[in-house]
Parts: C-alpha cells; sequence; structure tokens
C-alpha cells in the first residue's frame, strides 16, 4: 500500500527558504511509470501545482513558481524535495506530495493517484 | 490554459443528480482533463482521469464525460459522503487546476 508523507519546518521566516521532504512508502521511486509532484494549497483556497520530478531528475516546474523552486529526488531514501527560495506570506499553504501517474499521459506533468497527508507552512517572522 | 468550473456552490440533497462544469480557455489536447474530491482537514482524492476513466475504487456513481473546452462531471445518486469541493485539473505539457466546486447539502 503505497504512502507519502511530507515533512519539514511548519514555520518559515520571509525572505528565507521553505524546504520539504516527502518519503514514499510501499512502492519504489524508480519506478518508470511516475512523476513525483509537490502542489500547495493556501488556506481556503484552490490548488496549485508546484512541480514535479521524474527518477532520472528530469524536473518540470510551473512557470509562475520557476525562478524560486527546485525539486530533487533521492532514489537511495526513496525521497524528493522541495525548495522554495524568497518566501512570502503569499506562500503560506499546506503543502502536498504526490504520485503522477503516466498511465495514459504524456508531458511534463499528468494526474495525481496517490496524495500525502499534507503539511501546512506557516510564513511569519 | 485558465479552468472555469461552474457553478461556484451546488447545493443538492442525498438522492439527486449531480452535474459540474468545467470549461477551459483552449482546447485540452487528448483529454488530458482530470477530476478530483476534497473533504475538510483531507487530500484530494483522484475520481476520473482522460476526462471519462474513472480511478481504481471509484463508485459508478461518478462518471465523466467531454472534449476539447467543456468537460462535466455527473454524480448520479448523491451519497451522504459525497458533498465535498470537486476540482478539475488539466495536465500534460502544463497543470492547472479549476478554482473548484463545492457540493453542499441542501
Amino acid at each position: 500500500h503505497l504512502q507519502l508523507q511530507e515533512s519539514g519546518p511548519g514555520l518559515v521566516k520571509p525572505s528565507e527558504t521553505l524546504s520539504l521532504t516527502c518519503t514514499v512508502s510501499g512502492g519504489s521511486i524508480s519506478s518508470s511509470s511516475y512523476y513525483w509532484g509537490w502542489i500547495r494549497q493556501p488556506p481556503g483556497k484552490g490548488l496549485e501545482w508546484i512541480g514535479s520530478i521524474y527518477h532520472s531528475g528530469s524536473t518540470f516546474y510551473n512557470p509562475s513558481l520557476k525562478s524560486r523552486v527546485t525539486i530533487s529526488v533521492d532514489t537511495s531514501k526513496n525521497q524528493f524535495s522541495l525548495k522554495l527560495s524568497s518566501v512570502t506570506a503569499a506562500d503560506m499553504a499546506v503543502y502536498y506530495c504526490a504520485r503522477e501517474s503516466l498511465w495514459l499521459c504524456s508531458g511534463g506533468s499528468c494526474y495525481s493517484d496517490y496524495w500525502g497527508q499534507g503539511t501546512l507552512v506557516t510564513v511569519s517572522s | 490554459i485558465v479552468l472555469t468550473q461552474s457553478p461556484g456552490t451546488l447545493s443538492l440533497s442525498p438522492g439527486e443528480r449531480a452535474t459540474l462544469s468545467c470549461r477551459a480557455s483552449q482546447s485540452v489536447s487528448s483529454s488530458y482533463l482530470a477530476w478530483y474530491q476534497q473533504k475538510p482537514g483531507q487530500a484530494p482524492r483522484l475520481l476520473i482521469y482522460g476526462a471519462s476513466s474513472r480511478a481504481t475504487g471509484i463508485p459508478d456513481r461518478f462518471s465523466g464525460s467531454g472534449s476539447g473546452t467543456d468537460f462535466t462531471l455527473n454524480i448520479s445518486r448523491l451519497e451522504p459522503e459525497d458533498f465535498a469541493v470537486y476540482y478539475c485539473q488539466k495536465y500534460g505539457s502544463s497543470l492547472t487546476f479549476g478554482g473548484g466546486t463545492k457540493v453542499e447539502i441542501k
């Protein structure tokens, strides 16, 4: 049974870098059938895709966040990570990691069939 | 591509049929359109991908249809657990979500 779990600081100061890790259990992050992605949701608002990564390290980013985002993968630990630099109050959100299925999908992003429970990141000094 | 969902809120009773709309500002290639359900405090749950394919374990009262710029999610008979927020998503060369439709108990 696949599980994804986000971890990282729940509080980040303005202008600093937000760092989160997603640990995948019950499946291999090295599978050729999936991307691994990050999605966020500000409190009371809708969903925003941040970006995704393939086990090879190929990345795909939301153009609106691309200049501040880095997603990386550590296949030895079955983890992938998100870094978002120069955060502001607008970056306060629940951050989800998710598995994106490549079944009947091609391109830089696919639908998410498994999600982590999400972690709230607050931006405040 | 911008996805516009309507209505913003749908007030219905259990047993009724729900019809949710998702309109894209440009044609969605290869029907790369998905639908998700989200309940308060929970992560979204995949319902439909490829515009009309049900995800694993999704009851057949949920059905998706459409192509091009107009897509629809139908819930044939609302169960108490179906009252939630629903999002459409376009994926592929770029990925965006619609603003959501809340299905609430009338």
